[in-house]
């Protein structure tokens, strides 16, 4: 059974770091076909793709974004870790992270995302 | 980066009707992409990926078409537990999620 959760802040100071936690079960994150990304979605909006991280660690991080985020991984502990600088009252969100899976599609290797976290909301506020 | 429209974004229907959501691609995507519906206070589920396959377990007036820059997603006959807001993802370049429609009972 895959299951992934969030674990980090509730509430961050506008101009702090925010690190959030995703632990992992039910796959290992050593596997070259599946990979972790970090999404989220402020309330009431639309969802927003943050970053992802692979076995081989393969990283990629949202263009917008790129300069605060930091993706990293810890194959022993089933740990994806994001970090996000100089948060601001608009990072308000909840956070998602989610497995990525590699999938045959018409004779190429796709991938795309398929189990989610529950999310967690993070709250930046003074 | 590749950007994704949807459209209508939020709609209003009855059980039983035929609802159809469109996402276009800002350039070709081959059929990377992927569907998800979204419950308030809920994570999205996946319904549809590769552009038209049914993943597991959701049922089948879900479906799924499209390639290139324009994709579609129908269910043929709504039901009440499909009233939700539904996303598109297209994963050929990085990731990119679309708006959103909001499905609500009419």
């Amino acid at each position: 059974q895959v299951t992934l959760k969030e674990s980090g802040p509730v509430l961050v100071k506008p101009t702090e770091t925010l690190t959030l936690t995703c632990t992992v079960s039910g796959f290992s994150l050593s596997n070259a076909r599946m990979g972790v990304s970090w999404i989220r979605q402020p309330p009431g909006k639309a969802l927003e793709w943050l970053a992802h991280i692979f076995s081989n660690d393969e990283k990629s991080y949202s263009t917008s974004l790129k300069s605060r985020l930091t993706i990293s991984k810890d194959t022993s502990k089933s740990q994806v870790v994001l970090t996000m600088t100089n948060m601001d009252p608009v990072d308000t969100a909840t956070y998602y992270c989610a497995r990525i899976i590699y999938y045959d599609s018409s004779g190429y290797l796709s991938r795309g995302i398929d189990y989610w976290g529950q999310g967690t909301l993070v709250t930046v506020s003074s | 980066d590749i950007q994704m429209t949807q459209s209508p974004s939020s709609l209003s229907a009855s059980v039983g009707d035929r609802v159809t959501i469109t996402c276009r691609a800002s350039q070709g995507i081959r059929n990377d992409l992927g569907w998800y519906q979204q419950k308030p206070g809920k994570a999205p589920k996946r319904l549809i990926y590769a552009a038209s396959s049914l993943q597991s377990g959701v049922p089948s007036r879900f479906s799924g078409s499209g390639s290139g820059t324009e994709f579609t997603l129908t269910i043929s006959s709504l039901q009440p537990e499909d009233f939700a807001t539904y996303y598109c993802l297209q994963h050929n370049s990085l990731f990119t999620f679309g708006p959103g429609t909001k499905v609500d009972i009419k």
